[in-house]
């Protein structure tokens, strides 16, 4: 069973939009993750936050993570077509990777 | 390139056989994990290994699946009479030991898995 789960499940926007994407989950964590998958491809990994980390930023990205609320945001600002993918959390305990259902996003021209 | 890669990248099957995929890490990654996706869902973990040793496995794997990891290198994933059930794509990542914090996966392709 998946850890997390993930709002919305689906978001288009026009490009140039930013888009914010929410995790939740249920444990303890070491470190939450974000991976990008591109339709029927591998996993492309975006950002690491540890759990003593409450932001980070890596160009267009910024992450959050509020270990109270066990939640993470992923925002993706000024987005451009080739954004367009699914989304997912990932959270790590002590090794494997515990992912959530994923957002489809959608960047319209 | 030095990416994770995995082989073969399709595969179709009858409902009955057995299957076998091979997942190479990066060279220097000690650790490799296998993950299972079906349509619309996050992968889910399968069973990793540091080196050659298989150090956790999920519930997900079932005796129909075995997995090694002989001389630390390479992996192989092995599904014996397969049911329609295991359609799926099988993810193969690696990653290398830190020492603190948490590491990052890296992802091969995938193997899609399809049993008619």
């Amino acid at each position: 069973s998946q850890q997390g789960e993930e709002d919305p499940q689906a978001l288009s926007i026009q490009e140039g939009e930013n888009a914010t994407m929410n995790c939740s989950y249920k444990t303890s964590i070491n470190n939450l993750q974000w991976y990008r998958q591109n339709s029927g491809r591998g996993l492309v990994h975006l950002i690491l936050i540890r759990s003593n980390e409450r932001e980070k930023h890596s160009g267009r990205l910024r992450v959050t993570l509020d270990t109270s609320k066990k939640s993470s945001s992923l925002l993706i600002t000024a987005s451009r077509a080739a954004d367009t993918a699914s989304y997912f959390c990932a959270t790590q305990g002590a090794q494997k990777l515990v992912f959530g259902q994923g957002t489809r996003l959608t960047i319209n021209p | 390139d030095t990416g994770v890669s995995q082989d073969p990248r399709h595969k179709i099957t009858k409902r009955g056989q057995n299957v076998t995929f091979r997942c190479d890490p990066i060279s220097e990654h000690n650790r490799l994990y296998w993950y299972r996706q079906t349509l619309g869902q996050g992968p889910e973990f399968l069973t990793y290994f540091q080196n050659e040793a298989q150090l956790e496995k999920s519930r997900l794997l079932s005796d129909r699946f075995s997995a090694e990891r002989p001389k630390g290198s390479f992996s192989t994933l092995e599904i014996q009479r397969t049911e329609q059930g295991d359609s799926a794509m099988y993810l193969c990542a690696s990653s290398l030991i830190r020492t603190s914090g948490g590491n990052e996966q890296f992802f091969g392709p995938g193997t899609r898995l399809t049993v008619l």
